[in-house]
């Protein structure tokens, strides 16, 4: 069974940093390109972010571009998504999402995890 | 990287059918057969319901359906039942691994 398990956020304040991971399980983690999408609260979904299978290529939206940097460690199953110089409008739920290989939908997500940037 | 357009709301019976519109550009929806659909209830992850426009997940029913139309796709939901009752983006895929998600749409069930 697919799980996407997504920790690290919380309270930062404005200017500061936070790192997500999304640990995943129930597929050969390596062979899929992987996704961070965001959800301000009662705001609609936004694409983040994304990394190919072995970490090679990686992918921004103009919104997070030069503050964000995606990576992960495919000998820990294990994306992550580091946020620098985090702004109120960052404030969002944050989930991973898996890519089927060749494909261009999502179909796992992981249960999100909360950043909230406030002083 | 504008979001795709979406109506607000809609809105229906049980038993009828109603259809979520999603207007992109050439860039997007009209550039690729790749606009997939998703449903999110409260304080859930989006769930995958429609792929490549008109395929269907295992175990989705087959009340939803997708079409497109240059740069409009569209979900409809046939036989409205109340589980129905969330809300529904629309995603594209936008070339060089980039995505972009519709608005989204509250569905309700009168």
């Amino acid at each position: 069974e697919v799980q996407l398990l997504e920790s690290g956020g919380g309270l930062v304040q404005p200017g500061g940093s936070l790192r997500l991971s999304c640990a995943a399980s129930g597929f050969t983690f390596s062979g899929y390109a992987m996704t961070w999408v965001r959800q301000a609260p009662g705001k609609g979904l936004e694409w983040v972010s994304a990394i190919n299978g072995p970490g090679t290529n990686t992918y921004y939206a103009d919104s997070v571009k030069g503050r964000f940097t995606i990576s992960r460690d495919n000998s820990k199953n294990t994306l992550y998504l580091q946020m620098n110089s985090l702004r109120a409008e960052d404030t969002a739920v944050y989930y991973c999402a898996k890519r089927p290989y060749g494909l261009d939908y999502f179909d796992y997500w992981g249960q999100g995890t909360l950043v909230t940037v406030s002083s | 990287q504008s979001a795709l357009t979406q109506p607000r709301s809609v809105s229906g019976s049980p038993g009828q059918s109603v259809t979520i519109s999603c207007t992109g550009t050439s860039s997007d929806v009209g550039g690729y057969n790749s606009v997939s659909w998703y449903q999110q209830h409260p304080g859930k992850a989006p769930k995958l319901m429609i792929y490549d426009v008109s395929k269907r997940p295992s175990g989705v029913p087959d009340r939803f359906s997708g079409s497109k139309s240059d740069n409009t796709a569209s979900l409809t939901i046939s036989g409205l039942q109340a589980e129905d009752e969330a809300d529904y983006y629309c995603c594209s895929y936008a070339g060089s691994y980039i995505f972009v998600f519709g608005t989204g749409t509250k569905v309700t069930v009168l």
